[in-house]
């Protein structure tokens, strides 16, 4: 069974501090990942990518991929209680058509 | 401005009812997908569709039906056969249908049983 998995949280950071979030999947040969941010009763709203080992950075955002431990990170710098949300992992299904897997959440809460 | 619809915004449905919950894009996009939410959990695929008069199951389609007429539509029918209906159902659309590319979310239907 194809699996993403995620702290489910809360991770509690001050404001300003570096969140970081992490997560495992199983699939070996996945390609894509992705991280998305989701605001209680919203929608999810993609945030980074990420496709090659190394970091990827944008803004406050940093994606991190480590392909040969199966992990994928994402670290929020300077938190702002705005950035208090749940973050959802998602990996592609690696059987050639775009079907993302998600990960549970780790719901992030930044206090001022 | 391009992006997904998806109505109502809150549906209620009666025992041994069947619902249907729209999707519409404006994104031109190819692939469109249908995710259920429950709360503490991730979302999981309930159908998608790569190609017009094209769509496949996902992990949980029992209960469901979907169907692709025109591109830029995607409706998800919750049968009375779903025993479990009460979810936040999120409907999604890429540009492409293979490997590689996120999805853009439209902002959700909340269906309830009552």
């Amino acid at each position: 069974q194809k699996e993403v998995e995620q702290n489910s949280g809360p991770l509690s950071v001050p404001e300003g501090a570096i969140a970081s979030l992490n997560c495992t999947y199983s699939d070996r040969v996945s390609q894509s990942f992705f991280w998305y941010r989701q605001y209680s009763g919203k929608s999810p709203e993609l945030i980074m990518s990420i496709y090659s080992n190394g970091d990827k950075e944008d803004g406050r955002f940093t994606a991190q991929l480590n392909k040969a431990s199966q992990y994928v990170s994402l670290l929020i710098r300077d938190s702002q209680p705005s950035d208090s949300a749940t973050y959802l992992c998602a990996v592609d299904n690696t059987g050639g058509y775009n079907k993302l897997i998600f990960g549970a959440g780790t719901r992030l809460a930044v206090h001022p | 401005d391009g992006g997904i619809t998806q109505s109502p915004k809150y549906l209620f449905r009666k025992e041994g009812q069947n619902v249907t919950l729209s999707c519409e894009q404006n994104l031109n996009h190819d692939a469109m997908y249908w995710y259920r939410q429950d709360p503490g959990q991730g979302l999981r695929l309930i159908y998608y569709s790569q190609i017009v008069n094209d769509f496949q199951k996902g992990d949980i389609a029992e209960g469901y039906s979907v169907s692709r007429e025109k591109k830029e539509s995607f409706p998800l029918t919750v049968t009375s056969a779903q025993k479990n209906p009460t979810a936040f159902y999120l409907c999604a659309s890429s540009i492409d249908p293979t490997t590689g590319y996120g999805y853009t979310f439209g902002s959700g239907t909340r269906l309830t049983v009552v």
